[in-house]
């Protein structure tokens, strides 16, 4: 089945900094690839996602980059700010009926941000 | 707020009993999807109905089971508890059953097994 890699487990930055997580995944025929912010005993709260027909998508501070050929994204936050301290997690999901990662979240291990003032 | 409920927040249990999670999806969205997350194994897929129907199938212990009902609420029955299904239980909903659409999670089921 799919495989999702999310690296760092932990990263640490001062504000105003820019921060970077990576993932990557096994599966081919994933297409869809979210990113969830996930507060201390909170839910997972979908930040940005991007689809395997685009290679980039901005949002305000937040972009996603999107490497088909090698099977990897990236979740970029510029100009961080303490509110955005949290877990971050990667996923991949496919919409092909038969296929490993179809109608399902596969998720990374997790990436802990420590924004510092 | 996303729109999806989950009941109870919170459930102490001890080994041994069956408990049943609750959610409502979002309005609109045909899709439910479980999760469990812990600690040592982080956030899994568990099970996804859509319309009543079951789609796609994780890990899903046997002793675990669900449904959606025609109201498009799904319940989640875990019986035999150990104490290593200890967890938060999100579900998460999304208007179609393909992969490809955003899925919005609930406030999640806090289980605790003693």
């Amino acid at each position: 089945g799919e495989n999702v890699e999310q690296h760092p487990s932990t990263l640490s930055v001062q504000e105003g900094d820019s921060a970077v997580i990576k993932c990557t995944y096994s599966d081919s025929a994933s297409n869809y690839f979210p990113w969830y912010k996930q507060e201390l005993g909170k839910r997972p709260q979908l930040i940005i996602d991007i689809r395997s027909n685009v290679g980039e998508k901005k949002d305000q501070r937040i972009a996603v980059t999107l490497n088909k050929t090698a099977k990897h994204f990236s979740l970029h936050i510029t100009e961080t700010q303490p509110e955005d301290s949290a877990v971050y997690f990667c996923a991949a999901s496919g919409n092909r009926a038969g296929g490993t990662s179809y109608g399902k979240l596969t998720f990374g291990q997790g990436t802990i941000l420590t924004v510092h003032p | 707020d996303s729109g999806v409920t989950q009941t109870p927040k919170h459930l102490i249990t001890a080994t041994g009993q069956r408990v049943t999670l609750r959610c409502s999806p979002r309005s609109g969205d045909l899709s439910v999807y479980w999760y469990q997350q812990s600690l040592d194994q982080g956030l899994q897929f568990l099970i996804q109905y859509y319309n009543g129907e079951e789609r796609a199938k994780g890990n899903i212990l046997e002793r675990f089971s669900a449904q959606q009902f025609p109201d498009l609420h799904s319940e989640l029955n875990l019986s035999s508890l150990e104490l290593g299904d200890s967890a938060l239980y999100f579900c998460a909903s999304s208007v179609s059953s393909g992969g490809a659409y955003e899925q919005y999670f609930g406030p999640g089921t806090r289980l605790t097994v003693t």
